[in-house]
Parts: C-alpha cells; sequence; structure tokens
C-alpha cells in the first residue's frame, strides 16, 4: 500500500513569485507518481507525471517536478506564478501496474495567487 | 469534444432519500470511475468498472451502488442518503498511455444531505 502527505493545505503567493507545493509518499514498492491541478469547479487535469528516467519532469503551463527517491519527494514548483495558476493541486502516486484504479491521492494544496 | 459528462451539477437531498448521478463519456474508453472529494482527504475511488459488464468496490463503497451500463454510460447510486455521503463526486474515465493510464474527470457533482 502507497500513501501521499501533502504538508501545505493552503499557499498564498503572490503573483510573479516562484513556488513550491511539497509532497512526500510512502511506498514499500517502486512507484509513479504524478501531480494534477483542479480549476474552481472543474474535475483534476493530469499537470504531469514522473514514471522513469530523468527525475525532473515538466509539465503543462511552465510547472516541474523532481522526484527524489532518497527523500521520497516530488515537490511541484514554478519559477513564476500567475493569477490563472490559482488552483487546487493534488499529488499522487501509484504502484507499477500503472492502472488508475491503484492511485493514491494525496490531500491537495491550494495555491492562490494574490496580485 | 464532451469527454466526461457528468449531471447533476448540484443536488440537495433530505436523510433517507435516494437519487442516481449519472456520467457518461465519449471517448471510448473501456474503464470508468466514482470518485468522493472530501476537504483534507483528496480523492477516494468509491467503484470503478473495467470494462462493460464489470464492476468492483474502490476503498470507499459501503452505501453506494454502481451500473456500467453499456460502454459511454457509469451511473453511481444513492439508496438512502446519509449527512456523511455530503461531498464532491467526480467520475472519470481512463485511457492507456504507454506504461499507465491516464484519468479524465468530469466536472463534479456537489451532494448535500441534509
Amino acid at each position: 500500500a502507497q500513501s501521499v502527505t501533502q504538508l501545505d493545505s493552503q499557499v498564498p503567493v503572490f503573483e510573479e513569485a516562484p513556488v513550491e507545493l511539497r509532497c512526500n509518499y510512502s511506498s514499500s514498492v517502486s512507484v509513479y507518481l504524478f501531480w494534477y491541478v483542479q480549476y474552481p469547479n472543474q474535475g483534476l487535469q493530469l499537470l504531469l507525471k514522473y514514471l522513469s528516467g530523468s527525475t525532473l519532469v515538466k509539465g503543462i503551463n511552465g510547472f516541474e517536478a523532481e522526484f527524489n527517491k532518497s527523500q521520497t519527494s516530488f515537490p511541484l514548483r514554478k519559477p513564476s506564478v500567475h493569477i490563472s495558476d490559482t488552483a487546487e493541486y493534488f499529488c499522487a502516486v501509484s504502484d507499477l501496474t500503472g492502472s488508475a484504479r491503484q492511485l493514491t491521492f494525496g490531500s491537495g494544496t491550494q495555491l492562490t495567487v494574490l496580485p | 469534444n464532451a469527454g466526461v459528462t457528468q449531471t447533476p451539477k448540484f443536488q440537495v437531498l433530505k436523510t433517507g432519500q435516494s437519487m442516481t448521478l449519472q456520467c457518461a463519456q465519449d471517448m471510448n474508453h473501456n474503464s470508468m470511475y466514482w470518485y468522493r472529494q472530501d476537504p483534507g482527504m483528496g480523492l477516494r475511488l468509491i467503484y470503478y468498472s473495467a470494462s462493460e459488464g464489470t464492476t468492483d468496490k474502490g476503498e470507499v463503497p459501503n452505501g453506494y451502488n454502481v451500473s456500467r451500463l453499456n460502454k459511454r454510460e457509469f451511473s453511481l447510486r444513492l439508496e438512502s442518503a446519509a449527512p456523511s455521503q455530503t461531498s464532491v463526486y467526480f467520475c472519470a474515465s481512463s485511457a492507456p498511455t504507454g506504461t499507465n493510464e491516464k484519468l479524465f474527470f468530469g466536472s463534479g457533482t456537489q451532494l448535500s444531505v441534509l
């Protein structure tokens, strides 16, 4: 079984500032890692994923995340945020079957970008 | 493209009432899912259907039933609603993309049980 911890439930940040959203996972087996974004009144959509290879993965809208196996972390970063990045961000983990029904979601981090 | 469509968007029920949440996808996906989203708890899988005619329990199936009516449609039924079922419900479908499956979500149903 795996679990995901998102330590920050809310992150306010000013426009054009950098942001990092924390994510730690726990698993007894190797995992795939994901970040999903949920804009207001919408369903979740995939932002980026780590399956294998380079530990730095780039996603849509200028976001990137870096897999750190020793620290079991997968933080999401953006060097300069925009008002439109205001949304809830979910980290998720699955085993290597890759099956969507094995996905475990974190509790989410609400990112609010302030003008 | 419509993608995954859920109805209704909002619903208020009294304790003990029943209702069915409808979901349809037009992407010809085999697998479909129902999740609930509660504050501070992320998304939890209620039921899923790997293919037409099959359904399986997820993490929190108690109090719910599902029907995979055909390849497009996957409904979620609350037979006797309870306040603990107040939540936002998301339907999703998935498609294989190499080594994993990508989820496509509907826009959600906000359900309040009084």
